[in-house]
């Protein structure tokens, strides 16, 4: 079981460009979520999603920002037009379908230019 | 509601002592209670986590203490070496939604 895997593990874009933030979850997690984490601060919660369903997404900005976890493939979190202070890492967990703690992947760290 | 307040912001200690970062809650919806330890450039990795009726747990140096009357929460390194240097970081969940996290504290074990 490779655990949760992200990709890209870097990515770099200039402001106006579009960013694809990948998360695969763990064997058997249906859970999945997105968190976002500014230099020397917490993490920030941003949308839980399971397949095909956006269950919570009370963190995420109503502009530039969308999630997907469709029935095949990745979970996905795509920013749109990126500005400077989108620059942070992008943590995603997974957890298994009765809860409990979620295992989270190595982290995108997107840089805007 | 939501917030789980965690202190210190960072701590220093010597090496061989016990390293001790405390949490508190309000909701008591909560029914999870996980430590996560971040090394820079890393992923959190879940370190030991505990449920409410349970008021201790201990796996290795790690330990968390729990009261649920005071709606706090603890953990204690013993035996504080440098490679546990790191930020920790608390998280209090009830069953799917999200984990709710403290602000972090960054621990520096020093020789």
């Amino acid at each position: 079981n490779a655990g949760v895997m992200q990709n890209p593990r870097h990515l770099v874009r200039r402001r106006g460009q579009e960013a694809r933030l990948r998360c695969s979850p763990m064997k058997g997690h249906s859970h999945v979520y997105w968190y976002r984490q500014l230099p020397e601060e917490g993490l920030k919660f941003m949308v839980y999603l399971q397949k095909e369903n956006i269950i919570d997404e009370s963190g995420m900005p109503k502009e530039r920002f969308s999630a997907e976890f469709p029935k095949e493939g990745p979970s996905i979190l795509r920013i749109q037009q990126v500005v400077r202070g989108d620059s942070a890492a992008y943590f995603c967990a997974s957890s298994p379908p009765f809860g409990g703690a979620g295992i989270f992947g190595p982290g995108t760290r997107l840089t805007v230019l | 509601q939501q917030q789980v307040k965690q202190s210190p912001q960072s701590l220093i200690v010597q090496k061989g002592g016990i390293s001790i970062i405390n949490c508190a809650y309000e909701n008591t919806a909560f029914d999870y209670f996980p430590w996560y330890q971040q090394f820079p450039g890393k992923g959190p990795a879940l370190l030991i986590a505990i449920r409410p009726d349970v008021s201790e747990k201990k796996e290795g140096r790690f330990t968390i203490s729990f009261n649920k009357s005071a709606k706090q929460f603890s953990l204690h390194i013993m035996d504080s070496q440098p490679g546990d240097s790191a930020t920790y970081f608390c998280a209090a969940v009830s069953g799917n939604t999200p984990l709710v996290f403290g602000k972090g504290t960054r621990l520096s074990v020093i020789a």
